[in-house]
């Protein structure tokens, strides 16, 4: 079993819909819940950072955890051309950063 | 704004020879990360660093791969001999400490093209 689990897409999204990106991870210790952009050829760019059970807000994102059901997912707002990237999901456990996959955001103008 | 700095941004290289990629964390930052990147994969952690000393090492080909930070500021990643299938993106990352609060920031990378 994968430790963190992540649809590859492609995920299509017309232009100023909400996109809905998720992840589940393996561990209940894992303490501490990124989300990465990634655009091709490019390094991952840390866009949210959750640590407790909720929501977060940052703009036109917005980050929930749900520990219970290991569970995060990354709503984007009002979706743009530019959002279109790879979206990783990373899990902090014990110390150790482990990485989804990614899954492939496209936005359709 | 600080920002992680790698290089060379790109390396071409063919198999059995050496190469050294070198990454300067952003200023402060005393945890220093090597992760590889295959394509259509999430980054591997390949080495963490607090300040000088390793904390991790336990995915690194050890016969192949080594990593220091003398100083604990910059640090170097080389691989002797490469082979084909190391030809990855190599990232480097820092944050300020460890703990569950530290994010870690990510450099360009180095693309890797082992023939």
């Amino acid at each position: 079993q994968k430790e963190v689990e992540q649809n590859s897409g492609p995920l299509s999204v017309p232009e100023g819909a909400i996109a809905s990106l998720n992840c589940t991870y393996s561990d209940r210790g894992s303490q501490s819940f990124f989300w990465y952009r990634q655009y091709s050829g490019k390094s991952p760019e840390l866009i949210m950072s959750i640590y407790s059970n909720g929501d977060k807000e940052d703009g036109r994102f917005t980050a929930q955890l749900n520990k219970a059901s290991q569970y995060v997912s990354l709503l984007i707002r009002d979706s743009q051309p530019s959002d279109s990237a790879t979206y990783l999901c990373a899990v902090l456990t014990d110390e150790k950063l482990t990485f989804g996959t990614g899954t492939r955001l496209t936005i359709i103008p | 704004e600080a920002e992680v700095a790698q290089s060379p941004r790109y390396k071409i290289t063919e198999k059995s020879q050496a190469v050294a990629f070198w990454c300067d964390p952003i200023s402060g930052h005393a945890t220093l990360y090597w992760y590889r990147q295959i394509l259509g994969q999430g980054p591997e952690l390949l080495v963490q660093f607090q300040d000088e000393s390793v904390v991790d090492d336990s995915q690194l080909p050890k016969d192949r791969f080594s990593a220091e930070r003398l100083k604990g500021v910059d640090s170097t990643l080389k691989i002797q001999p490469a082979e084909l299938g190391d030809s990855a993106m190599y990232l480097c990352a820092s944050s300020p400490g460890t703990g569950p609060f530290h994010e870690q920031f990510f450099g360009p990378g180095t693309r890797l093209t082992v023939l």
